[in-house]
């Protein structure tokens, strides 16, 4: 166990939705990141919080967007799904000492379906 | 970012040592070598990471080439449960607490 905690599970919707997904970082971990893995493109980075400002994108479609909260959380919405848009989605989470190297611990991952 | 080049594939018997190969001749003075695993229906988790000198933890050993154009993770005696798909990532120091560039990895197959 990570201690990353991710909801939902899985997650199913159809085309033209919108959907939110939540994840609670490690306690005392400031950073958030957002990762896609599909078949095709294995692991993508998205997106970055550090202390609830966003400090990094990567290959993030307009149509998702994300917060880090005050209390750390973080939610990645995703909107006007399309079938591509099925994957998994892992949120991952590190202290960001910014020195010398930093660990991220993985959660479970949310698994969206597309319809 | 400098890249990085594994195996596709590797095979080992259980209690077998494996030797998962990196090559990243590209490398900066900056960069640490990190290793990451992703089991099966599981989020990538740390593995190991090391600089210069050859490392070991509870989890595995990492052994640097003196030039630093590649690398070599060793599990000691592979079990069931090392069965995963292994990433060699380069960080640079100073984007140390940056996104993690996950290339295809090695997919390890252990057989009992």
């Amino acid at each position: 166990d990570s201690g990353v905690t991710q909801t939902p599970k899985h997650l199913i919707t159809a085309t033209g939705q919108r959907v939110t997904l939540r994840c609670s970082p490690r306690s005392g971990d400031l950073s958030v990141y957002w990762y896609q893995q599909s078949l095709d493109q294995g692991l993508q980075f998205l997106i970055q919080y550090y202390n609830g400002e966003e400090r990094a994108k990567g290959n993030i479609l307009e149509r998702f967007s994300a917060q880090q909260f005050p209390d750390l959380h973080s939610e990645l919405n995703l909107s006007s799904l399309e079938l591509g848009d099925s994957a998994l989605y892992f949120c991952a989470s590190s202290v960001a000492t910014r020195r010398g190297t930093d660990t991220q611990y993985f959660g479970p991952g949310t698994r969206l379906t597309v319809l | 970012d400098a890249k990085t080049t594994q195996p596709n594939s590797m095979e080992s018997n259980e209690e077998e040592p494996v030797h998962l190969p990196c090559n990243h001749s590209t490398i900066s003075g900056t960069d640490y070598i990190h290793w990451y695993r992703q089991l099966p229906s599981q989020g990538p988790e740390y593995v190991i990471h090391g600089l210069t000198s050859n490392v070991n933890n509870r989890m595995a050993s990492l052994a640097i080439a003196e030039d630093r154009k590649s690398s070599t993770l060793i599990l000691h005696r592979a079990t069931l449960r090392d069965a995963a798909v292994y990433y060699c990532i380069l960080r640079d120091v100073g984007d140390s607490w940056g996104k993690l560039q996950f290339g295809a990895g090695t997919q390890v197959v252990v057989t009992p």
